[in-house]
């Protein structure tokens, strides 16, 4: 079955700086990764996807890249802001459509 | 996007009884699964609800542990049956929506649920 791998577990960036987070899939079948962000106490929630027929799509400050040879795919934040600090997910749907999830990370944003 | 509720939104339970959770969303879905997430630590799927049949659960999860009922389009309850300290966790519904040709995954609130 899919499994998803995410790097770092944690990231401490300094305010205005850019942060990065990766993830790894490993079926090759996968057609669908998002990202999801979670607020202490909050659910999770969709900041941005991306299908298998694109390498990159961005919305304002965020922007996600997939390579679908090496498959992996990574969440870019610039000019992040202390309200950027939560946990972040990444997924990748599997071949029977259900949701795989990363390990997360905890991105600091350092006022 | 769906607008998703669950009851109770937290709760504090004895060991060996049992809690249901219910979900609801603001639009008819096809697709309702489960998750859990342990303090700390990622979401891991429990089952798929589906309407008009049994759930499929996951590997390491059971119907007995964690029947799930789905009598309509609209809502779906997961209970946590027989209790113990190791169930505590925060409970998640999600559902699938349709939307401009692809599929997009949206969250309840969740349920905390403590087992003393």
């Amino acid at each position: 079955g899919e499994n998803v791998e995410q790097h770092p577990s944690t990231l401490s960036v300094q305010e205005g700086d850019s942060a990065v987070i990766k993830c790894t899939y490993s079926d090759s079948a996968s057609n669908y990764f998002p990202w999801y962000k979670q607020e202490l106490g909050k659910r999770p929630q969709l900041i941005i996807d991306i299908r298998s027929n694109v390498g990159e799509k961005k919305d304002q400050r965020i922007a996600v890249t997939l390579n679908k040879t090496a498959k992996h795919f990574s969440l870019h934040i610039t000019e992040t802001q202390p309200e950027d600090s939560a946990v972040y997910f990444c997924a990748a749907w599997d071949s029977s459509y259900k949701l795989i999830f990363g390990s997360g990370t905890r991105l600091l944003v350092r006022p | 996007s769906a607008v998703i509720s669950q009851k109770p939104s937290r709760d504090i339970c004895q060991r060996g009884t049992s809690l249901t959770i219910q979900c609801q969303v603001d639009s008819q879905v096809t697709m309702m699964f489960w998750y859990r997430q342990q303090p700390g630590q990622s979401l891991t799927l429990i089952a798929t609800a589906n309407q008009g049949s049994e759930a499929t659960y996951e590997s390491g999860f059971v119907i007995d542990k964690f029947p799930i009922s789905r009598p309509n389009l609209t809502f779906s309850t997961l209970t946590v049956s027989n209790m113990s300290p190791e169930d505590s966790s925060i409970y998640l519904c999600s559902v699938e929506v349709a939307g401009g040709g692809a599929d997009t995954q949206y969250f309840g609130p969740g349920t905390r649920l403590t087992v003393l």
